[in-house]
């Protein structure tokens, strides 16, 4: 069974940062891209960044270019979201998901979704 | 970047009955590149339909995608009380990936 779980989150001031994990279990981690997607409060769904399966290629929305970082370590099954220079407009839940494979850049899995809020 | 418009925006409908949900691109979807999600209050998303039309892994078969181009459409032939939620959808065949607005479905 495929299972992602997320840590991480919670309440920190504008300019701070937090770091999001998501562990993964049930398929083979470093096979597969892996996403993090944001939803606002009350609003709809947002492509944060994607990270192939060997960490080369990733790729991210222009909100977060050059604030976030996104990495994995394949030896824990472990994605990581680095978040600098916090906005009030990043508090969000961030859901960590698992691309459906190479090439398709849809979502079969998804993590429990951790929230983000920033906030003086 | 593609934008993807649903409508509409809230659909009243009773269990039974059929629903159709419309996601227009604002460019042509490469490859019909186009997925639908669930989500139900304080839950993840689940994910439905990829490629327009074809169902994701344990996905009931009253769901179904159809479309090309820039026009698809999620239909559900028959409601039951547990799909009463909100629908995305979603473009994965250009950069950025970008989602719908999402179309509430509600009990009347």
């Amino acid at each position: 069974e495929v299972q992602l779980l997320q840590s991480g989150g919670g309440l920190v001031q504008p300019g701070g940062s937090l770091r999001l994990s998501c562990v993964a279990s049930g398929f083979t981690f470093s096979t597969y891209a892996m996403t993090w997607v944001r939803q606002a409060p009350g609003k709809g769904l947002e492509w944060v960044t994607a990270l192939s399966g060997d960490g080369v290629h990733v790729y991210y929305a222009d909100s977060v270019k050059g604030r976030f970082t996104f990495s994995r370590d394949n030896s824990k099954n472990t994605l990581y979201l680095q978040m600098n220079s916090l906005r009030a407009e990043d508090t969000a839940v961030y859901y960590c998901a698992k691309n459906l494979r190479d090439g398709a850049a849809t979502y079969e899995y998804w993590g429990q979704g951790t929230l983000v809020t920033v906030c003086s | 970047e593609i934008v993807l418009t649903q409508s509409p925006g809230t659909l009243s409908l009773s269990p039974g009955e059929r629903a159709t949900l419309s996601c227009r691109a604002s460019q042509t979807v490469s490859s019909s590149y186009l997925a639908w999600y669930q989500q139900r209050p304080g839950q993840a998303p689940r994910f439905l339909i990829y490629g327009a039309t074809s169902r994701a892994t344990g996905v009931p078969d009253r769901f179904s995608g159809s479309g090309s181009g820039t026009d698809f459409t999620l239909t559900i032939s028959r409601l039951e009380p547990e799909d009463f939620a909100v629908y995305y959808c979603q473009q994965y065949g250009s950069s950025p990936i970008t989602f719908g607005q999402g179309t509430r479905l509600e009990i009347k």
